[in-house]
């Protein structure tokens, strides 16, 4: 069963407006929540991450909304931007010695 | 420069053909992974080490093997490669696993191909 998922396969957003990006998960333990980004023929790099004990994190255009009672959080570009293009993984972990978990990821095309 | 380096970036092989891909970092990084990327399911962690000598099975450990005789290498073998492990494979590693900073630092890829 999948504990994240990213339910839009896709998405497209023109220059300058804003990104909403989404992750649901099913697993209350995780504690810890990280966005990573992948260019073709790249590996996946860090973006932002949050903590559970935050609702909010901001680093510069990139803002992640956790939503416990949900177990829903997001990730907001403002604004989109045609680097901004690429696949976003949503990754989830709990403390101890558990995997990182990864969503399927969302890839954005932000359009000029 | 702090990087996760991965060779070979492209292998075409046969079924049955043992082959190695390489991985080394050199941030003397505690944690080291690997992963596989298949369109449609995303990143599935196939082994990883929490430190030297320690190795783990992650989701998809089924026709993998792992190494870490030493610190900055993690090896992935395939001993006898089938063509449903054709996939876009990632090595990555963090300082710590353990510390609630999970930055992951990714290799560039290696595409393997099994005919």
């Amino acid at each position: 069963d999948q504990q994240v998922k990213q339910n839009s396969p896709s998405l497209s957003v023109q220059e300058g407006r804003i990104s909403i990006l989404n992750c649901d998960y099913t697993n209350s333990m995780f504690d810890y929540f990280l966005w990573y980004k992948k260019y073709p023929a790249e590996g996946p790099t860090f973006l932002i991450s949050i903590s559970s004990i935050k609702d909010k994190n901001e680093d510069g255009r990139f803002t992640v909304f956790l939503n416990k009672s949900a177990k829903h959080l997001s990730l907001h570009i403002v604004p989109s931007q045609p680097g901004d293009s690429a696949v976003y993984f949503c990754a989830a972990s709990s403390s101890g010695n558990t995997p990182l978990v990864f969503g399927k990821g969302t890839r954005l095309s932000v359009i000029a | 420069e702090a990087q996760v380096t991965q060779n070979p970036r492209y292998l075409i092989t046969v079924t049955g053909k043992k082959l190695t891909v390489t991985c080394s970092q050199n941030m003397n990084h505690e944690y080291m992974s690997w992963y596989r990327q298949d369109p449609g399911l995303g990143l599935r962690q196939i082994y990883y080490s929490m430190n030297v000598e320690v190795t783990d099975k992650g989701d998809v450990p089924e026709g993998y093997k792992v190494s870490r005789k030493e610190k900055r290498n993690f090896p992935l073998i395939l001993e006898s490669p089938s063509p449903n492990q054709t996939s876009l494979y990632f090595c990555a590693s963090s300082l710590d696993r353990r510390a609630s900073d999970e930055k992951l630092f990714f290799g560039s890829g290696t595409q393997l191909s099994v005919l």
